[in-house]
């Protein structure tokens, strides 16, 4: 069974911290990593996908990095602002098709 | 920027009655994927449909499940027979190449599922 594990399952910041939350999942048979952010009532948007051990992706002020040896990836919200409050899933995609999600990191920024 | 339509957004229906809920994927894209999250659980994956045809599909996606593209643009999911535990928030999703590359997925915004 694959098992992709997400924490912390919330989190809530003051507008300005930065935070990070980590995706542990299985380092065999890896093909990539991918990270997306859920706002309520929206669709998952991906942020980034990560194939390559040692992976470093940046967009803004969220970043992401990629272990595929150890099986861990962290995610990086540098100054948190109001606008990142969301859940942060990631999914790891073994061979084949599917993406095997986490259950998700909430963020709550408050202002 | 091109996105992914799900419709309805909000679907009641009574145990034992047939679904169909409507996706039109992004139109370049060539994988096209349904995807459920049951309230407090982890989004599970349910099939993949490429070429016309299921390439993968989960152990959830069993006899009561099938989904077409019955022309150049939608793409359908069909319970036969729903029973209470279908209740969830389906997400259809598409990419231009498959998930194990460096392609994304692009996903609607879903259509919650709701069998009394």
């Amino acid at each position: 069974i694959l098992n992709v594990e997400q924490s912390p399952q919330s989190l809530h910041v003051q507008e300005g911290d930065s935070t990070n939350f980590t995706c542990s999942f299985p380092s065999s048979n890896f093909y990539a990593l991918h990270w997306y952010r859920w706002e309520t009532a929206k669709s998952p948007e991906a942020l980034f996908v990560m194939t390559l051990n040692g992976d470093e992706k940046k967009k803004g002020r969220i970043s992401a990095t990629l272990n595929t040896k150890e099986g861990y990836s962290y995610l990086y919200i540098k100054g948190s602002q109001p606008e990142d409050s969301a859940t942060y899933l990631c999914a790891f995609i073994p061979p084949g098709e599917k993406l095997v999600f986490g259950k998700g990191t909430k963020l709550t920024v408050n202002p | 920027e091109p996105e992914v339509t799900q419709t309805p957004s909000h679907q009641v229906t009574q145990m034992g009655q047939e679904v169909i809920l409507r996706c039109v994927p992004i139109s370049n894209h060539l994988y096209f994927y349904w995807y459920r999250q049951i309230l407090g659980q982890k989004v599970e994956f349910l099939v993949s449909f490429y070429n016309n045809e299921i390439s993968e599909k989960s152990e959830i996606f069993d006899d009561q499940f099938s989904v077409e593209r019955p022309d150049g643009s939608n793409f359908t999911l069909k319970i036969r027979s729903t029973k209470l535990e279908d209740s969830a928030m389906y997400f259809c999703a598409s990419s231009v190449d498959r998930a194990a590359t460096n392609e994304k997925l692009f996903f609607g915004s879903g259509t919650q599922l709701s069998v009394l």
